[in-house]
C-alpha cells in the first residue's frame, strides 16, 4: 500500500527565510508524488508533481521539491518565505488505483 | 475557465437528519471525486466517478452515504442519516481524463456541522 508521512504538523518561519516542509513516502513501486496547498476558505491547489521524470521538480510561487529514492523523501522547499505562503500544505501520492492519498498536512506560519 | 462549483458552502444539521451536497465540475472533465476532510486531517477519497460510472467507492460508508453522477456532469453526495462524526468539509474535485497522475482541480468545499 502507498502512504505518505508529513513529519511536521506545524512549521513557523520568518518572512524572507527558507522554508522546508518534510514528507516521506512508502511504496512498493515508484510513486507519483504531489504537493498541494490549501489557503483558508479556498480550494486545494496543486503546487507541483513528480511523475518519474526529473527528480528536482519546480512548482508555482517559487516552490520546489526533490524526489530522493534512497531516503524515500519528497521534501518541499522555498528559498525565501513570503507572508502569502502561510497555508496548509499536503504531500500526496497516487495509490496505483487512480486515487490519491493525502498526508495529514503541515501548517506553515510566516512571521513578519 | 470556471472552476469547480459546490453548494451549499455551509450546512448545519442535527444528527439523524439528511443532507445533500452538489458539485459541478469543470466543463469537459471526465473524472469527478468526492473527498471528506475531517478537521486536522488530510482529505480522504470517498468516491471517484469516470463519466457516470463509479471507479472507486471502497471508502464510502454505503450504509449512510450515497452519490450519483447522472449524465456524467454534475454530482450529488447524500448522507442519510447523519452522525456526529460526519462533521467535516466535503470537497469535490475534477480532472480531465482518467485520474491517477492528472492534476485534480478542487472546489471550495462544503463545511458540514452535525449537532
Amino acid at each position: 500500500a502507498q502512504s505518505v508521512t508529513q513529519l511536521d504538523s506545524h512549521v513557523s518561519v520568518s518572512e524572507g527565510t527558507p522554508v522546508l516542509l518534510r514528507c516521506n513516502y512508502s511504496s512498493s513501486y515508484s510513486p507519483s508524488l504531489f504537493w498541494y496547498v490549501q489557503h483558508p476558505n479556498k480550494g486545494l491547489q496543486l503546487l507541483l508533481k513528480y511523475t518519474s521524470a526529473a527528480t528536482l521538480v519546480k512548482g508555482i510561487n517559487g516552490f520546489e521539491a526533490e524526489f530522493k529514492k534512497s531516503e524515500t523523501s519528497f521534501h518541499l522547499t522555498k528559498p525565501s518565505a513570503h507572508m502569502s505562503d502561510a497555508a496548509e500544505y499536503f504531500c500526496v501520492s497516487d495509490t496505483g488505483r487512480r486515487a490519491l492519498t493525502f498526508g495529514s498536512g503541515t501548517r506553515l506560519q510566516v512571521q513578519p | 475557465e470556471a472552476g469547480v462549483a459546490q453548494s451549499p458552502r455551509y450546512k448545519i444539521i442535527e444528527k439523524r437528519q439528511s443532507v445533500a451536497f452538489w458539485c459541478n465540475p469543470i466543463s469537459g472533465h471526465a473524472t469527478l471525486y468526492w473527498y471528506q476532510q475531517i478537521l486536522g486531517q488530510g482529505p480522504k477519497l470517498l468516491i471517484q466517478f469516470q463519466n457516470n460510472g463509479v471507479v472507486d467507492d471502497s471508502q464510502l460508508p454505503k450504509d449512510r452515504f450515497s452519490a450519483e453522477r447522472l449524465k456524467g456532469v454534475d454530482s450529488t453526495l447524500k448522507i442519510q442519516p447523519a452522525k456526529l462524526e460526519d462533521s467535516a468539509v466535503y470537497l469535490c474535485a475534477s480532472s480531465p481524463g482518467t485520474g491517477g497522475t492528472e492534476t485534480q482541480y478542487f472546489g471550495p468545499g462544503t463545511r458540514l456541522l452535525v449537532l
